[in-house]
């Protein structure tokens, strides 16, 4: 299977602990996305990597959010202090330059 | 800002039935447009996009073309099966304004035998 893949694929955590999700794209993709997605809406962008650089961020990515691409490959998405309104399902994407997206499984995260 | 309007569902069909929803959007420049279709449970799969005013995206049976004059990209299929069944999100790739997909808040589709 060479598509986006994400891990994991559900994620309960309590309040206030940090949480890390994974993505790896398609392999001669050099850009990657994440967006976050809550029940009954469409995704909203939340910031992009060409190759290891972040070049744009949402203002929804607060504070708390942090991710990384080291190595231009997969990349980490990182929540700390995580608060109820973060439940959601993280999604992550994929392209080649300014291509089409391609869009992996998802992370379902709830925060109890 | 950029954003993209789907008719609110849920869309419920018999299986061969013709489906149309509609998805209108407003956008500075020339976007590009898509249709992304999310099984439950799964991530978003794309079904079909068009690039340019009046091309024509099509893609299992799915049709939708990009009419400028009306900012509108509406899918549409022929005959629908229950495989269908799932939730379409209209979207927009605007090149001016970043790099980011503008979605729609997605159709739902129940298709029944």
């Amino acid at each position: 299977d060479t598509g986006v893949s994400q891990d994991p694929r559900h994620k309960i955590t309590k309040r206030g602990q940090n949480v890390t999700f994974r993505c790896d794209p398609i392999s001669e993709h050099n850009r990657l996305y994440w967006y976050r997605q809550t029940l009954g809406q469409g995704p909203e962008f939340l910031t992009y990597f060409q190759n290891e650089a972040q070049l744009e961020k949402s203002r929804l990515l607060s504070d708390r959010f942090s991710a990384e691409r080291p190595k231009g490959s997969f990349s980490t998405l990182e929540i700390q202090r995580t608060e109820q309104g973060d439940s959601a399902m993280y999604l992550c994407a994929s392209s080649l330059g300014s291509g089409s997206q391609y869009f992996g499984p998802g992370t379902r995260l709830l925060v109890l | 800002g950029d954003s993209v309007t789907q008719m609110e569902g849920p869309v419920t069909l018999s299986e061969e039935a013709f489906l149309t929803i509609n998805c209108t959007y407003t956008a500075t420049g020339y976007p590009s447009l898509f249709w992304y279709v999310q099984y439950p449970g799964e991530g978003l799969q794309l079904l079909l996009k068009a690039t340019k005013a009046d091309d024509k995206g099509s893609n299992k049976g799915f049709e939708a073309t990009y009419r400028k004059e009306t900012t509108s990209f509406h899918l549409e299929k022929g005959s629908v099966q229950v495989s269908d069944s799932a939730v379409y999100f209209c979207a927009l790739l605007n090149n001016n304004a970043g790099n980011m997909l503008t979605f729609g808040g997605g159709t739902r589709l129940m298709v029944k035998p």
